[in-house]
This record gives C-alpha cells, structure tokens and sequence, in this order.
C-alpha cells in the first residue's frame, strides 16, 4: 500500500529565513504527491502537486516542492519564511487500487512556526 | 459555489447515541470522503465513494457507515458513538482522478462523545 511518512512533528523557523518541510513516500508505480496546509480551526487547503513533468513543483503563497525518485522525497520548500505561514502541513499521496478506484493517504502532519 | 459545506459545526453526543454528519457539495465532483483527525495521527481515511452508489472503507471504517446516493451528498453514520470517535471530522470532494484531483475540504465537524 502507498504511504507517505512526515519525520518531524515540528518545524521551528526565523521569519526571512528558508523552510523545508519534509516528505518522504513509499509507492509502487508512479507516486502522485501533494501538499496541503491547515491553518487553526479551519479545513485542509491545497498547495500543490505532482503528478508527472519537472521535478521543481510551484504552488500557492510562494511555497514549492522538489520530488526526488531516487530519495523517495518531496520536501515542501519555501525561499524566505513569513509568520503568516506558521500553520499545520500534510503530505498526502494518491494510492490506485487494481480495481481501479483511489483513494488519499495523509501523512502525520508537521507543525511549522515561523518566529518572528 | 459554495464548496463543500458540513453540518454541525460542533456536536455532543453520548455513548450508544447515533447521528449522522452531513456533507454535501456542489461542485458536481464524483469523488467524496471522510476523514477523522486527531492530535498526533493526522488525517485518517474513514470511508470514500468514486461516485453515487459506490462506496469502499478506508483506513479506520469501524463503527461507521456511509451511503452515496446522490452526486451532491455524502453522508457519514455514527451507528453507536463511542469516546473513541472523539474527534475532528472532515468531508473533502475532488474531481475524477488524473490531473484534476485536487481536494477540497469542508470546515469540519468536532465531535464530542461523553
């Protein structure tokens, strides 16, 4: 089964400086992967994906997410954090039965707070 | 549009109680589902439908059920709440799979079982 895995609970940050928050998976075939981000009290909000094409993948807010196949990664990445970014992220991956239906796996989620 | 919208916001129930979690959306999407979150385990798939009448258990389906009779609704059934389904709930919706299935989600139910 397809599974994604998210190392870190929590992501400390200062306010300019750049974010990663990390993402590793585990798929047979071709991994569809995505980002989303949940700010307090709120519902889940997409970011972006990778499904096939350049491995540099550009989403919302400025956020961007590298895959790497031979790591088994795709790490969310921003080039100068803002406090506004501090909320809770999840990796999630795409996981096709051989039936033909999918459904979505989610990953623990990090915690990322950006310190002004 | 309204997106996808969720109701109650907030609800308490107690144990041996069922209800049921309405979500509806109305962006004309064939696939739905549930999910639960709680502290620590992140988003937990309970069940999903590909489209009206065809639904499949998730990761965590026990002690509720679903049906997916409309295109618009997915309703999710607490048959006999128990504490353990203390939790934060969310519906999402996206479109068929491929390039266009990103998935958006409700405001969530949090529900309380004493």
């Amino acid at each position: 089964a397809q599974s994604v895995a998210q190392p870190e609970d929590q992501v400390n940050v200062a306010e300019g400086n750049p974010l990663t928050v990390k993402c590793t998976y585990s798929v047979s075939g071709n991994p569809y992967l995505f980002w989303y981000v949940q700010y307090p009290n709120r519902g889940l909000q997409f970011l972006l994906k990778y499904i096939t094409g350049d491995n540099l993948v550009k989403g919302s807010y400025g956020f961007e997410a590298e895959f790497n196949k031979s790591q088994t990664s795709f790490h969310l990445k921003k080039p100068s954090a803002l406090v506004s970014d501090s909320a809770l992220y999840f990796c999630a991956v795409r996981d096709i039965k051989t039936s033909g239906t999918y459904k979505y796996i989610f990953g623990t989620g990090t915690r990322l707070k950006v310190l002004a | 549009n309204a997106g996808v919208t969720q109701t109650p916001k907030f609800q308490v129930l107690k144990t041996g109680q069922s209800m049921t979690l309405q979500c509806a959306q109305d962006m004309n999407h064939e696939y739905m589902s549930w999910y639960r979150q709680d502290p620590g385990m992140g988003l937990r798939l309970i069940h999903y439908s590909v489209g009206a009448g065809i639904t499949d258990q998730g990761e965590v389906p026990n002690g509720y059920n679903v049906s997916r009779s409309t295109t618009e609704d997915f309703p999710l059934r607490l048959l006999s709440a128990a504490p353990s389904q203390t939790s934060v709930y969310f519906c999402a919706s996206s479109s068929a799979g491929g390039r266009t299935d990103t998935q958006y989600f409700g405001p969530g139910t949090r529900l309380t079982v004493l």
